[in-house]
């Protein structure tokens, strides 16, 4: 099975700032990745798919890329809504898996 | 309005058995693969399984390979996932989804049901 890993772990920060959160592959997965944000009690919302697709709906400030074995998230302005805890997951082959998480908290 | 809306989650004793349905509303399930994902508490998104349109592929992570298994009934725009032999560790709120058609990656999510397996 293909290992996913995430970092950094946690990360604080302000309003306003440029977050970026890095995932990685054991293993080449091509451009099949996808990034959800999930907060607290609510279920997952698939915000980037094919690692760079913008969901419909999802605000421009949020960009993902990378191919290979490494892949970023990228929050360009950081808004308030957008504290929360951020998982890639490959796509490219059976089973699919996630990564441990990345939590986005208030600095 | 799609919406997944899941159910039968319970608490049940280790080496139980639950059935969970997820039922789908405002779009057709025939035409998508679907997928369980679960949770555990405090803990991250673990995938679970996934099944094509007509029901012929269906793919398990290795923590529940031979005792779970994934179901659909098109015609009732019904998931299930059968879960047997329950343990500990399969406790964790679980959540049904269906694959984007563009690319894979989950697009519309259930609220999840809670499963816990305890003595």
């Amino acid at each position: 099975d293909i290992q996913m890993t995430q970092s950094p772990s946690s990360v604080s920060a302000s309003v306003g700032d440029r977050v970026t959160i890095t995932c990685r592959a054991s293993q080449g997965i091509s451009s099949r990745l996808a990034w959800y944000q999930q907060k607290r009690g609510k279920a997952p919302k698939l915000l980037i798919n094919a690692a760079s697709t913008l969901q419909s709906g999802v605000p421009s400030r949020f960009s993902g890329s990378g191919s290979g074995t490494e892949f970023t998230l990228t929050i360009s302005s950081l808004q308030p809504e957008d504290f929360a805890t951020y998982y890639c997951q490959q796509t490219n082959s059976f089973p699919f898996t996630f990564g441990p998480g990345t939590k986005v908290d208030i600095k | 309005e799609v919406q997944l809306v899941e159910s039968g989650g319970d608490l049940v004793q280790p080496g139980g058995s639950l059935r969970l349905p997820c039922v789908a509303s405002g779009f057709r399930i025939s035409s998508y693969w679907m997928t369980w994902v679960r949770q555990a508490p405090g803990k991250g998104l673990e995938w679970v399984a996934n099944i094509n349109q007509d029901g012929s592929q269906k793919n398990y992570a290795d923590s529940v390979k031979g005792r779970f298994t994934i179901s659909r009934d098109n015609a009732e725009n019904s998931l299930y996932l059968q879960m047997n032999s329950l343990r500990a560790e399969d406790t964790a709120v679980y959540y049904c989804a269906r694959v984007s058609l563009s690319d894979w990656g989950e697009d519309y999510w259930g609220q999840g049901t809670l499963v816990t397996v305890s003595s």
